[in-house]
């Protein structure tokens, strides 16, 4: 268990229809990361949060936005979905804001159909 | 452009013997590399890194080796337990900042060790 809780697991829903993904870093860890994972790529890098605020941007769609919350669990919105927005979000955290280890949670298995 | 790359999706090995991964990188700004393991249903977790100021870095039955000439590095699992089946995830990073300061991950290789 690597102390990052994400909820849902599982989400099933319709194109064109808006959900929100929620994570909850490790203790006293300040930074959250999300990442998505569809079938044939890799971990894409899509935002992070240092201390509430945002600290790097990647490849994160305009439809997508992420905040966090004072008491530094965050939210990931995904609107106006489309079917290729189907994957898994990774979410992770880490104690400080650069280049470390990062610990991850279990994910949230996105359907869109 | 995959600035992070893993040529074998799948690898096979027999128990007890060396397994190794390997995985290239293109930007040369990244100088911390780390391997990341992920069974079904789990999230990716953290393996070993190494530093681009070293070339090996040993951590029990893995090692990971760095060759920044190359631009390549490679982790070696010696012996191969059939626990280690798993698929993993080379990742890289620049210390600069920004997006780059993130991690970028490959797409990972599937490793299978058979009994």
């Amino acid at each position: 268990d690597s102390g990052v809780t994400q909820t849902p697991k599982h989400l099933i829903t319709a194109t064109g229809q808006r959900v929100t993904l929620r994570c909850s870093p490790r203790s006293g860890d300040l930074s959250v990361y999300w990442y998505q994972q569809s079938l044939d790529q890799g971990l894409q890098f899509l935002i992070q949060y240092y201390n509430g605020e945002e600290r790097a941007k990647g490849n994160i769609l305009e439809r997508f936005s992420a905040q966090q919350f004072p008491d530094l669990h965050s939210e990931l919105n995904l609107s106006s979905l489309e079917l290729g927005d189907s994957a898994l979000y990774f979410c992770a955290s880490s104690p400080g804001r650069d280049n470390e280890k990062l610990f991850f949670g279990s994910g949230t298995q996105l359907s869109v159909l | 452009d995959q600035q992070v790359k893993q040529n074998s999706p799948s690898l096979s090995v027999q128990e007890g013997r060396i397994s190794i991964l390997n995985c290239d990188y293109t930007n040369s700004m990244f100088d911390y590399f780390l391997w990341y393991k992920k069974y079904p249903a789990e999230g990716p977790t953290f393996l070993i890194s190494i530093s681009s100021i070293k070339d090996k870095n040993e951590d029990g039955r893995f090692t990971v080796f760095l060759n920044k000439s190359a631009k390549h590095l490679s982790l070696h699992i010696v012996p191969s337990q059939p626990g280690d089946s798993a698929v993993y995830f080379c990742a890289a990073s620049a210390s600069n900042g920004g997006s780059q300061g993130n991690l970028i991950f490959g797409k990972g290789t599937k490793l299978s060790v058979k009994p």
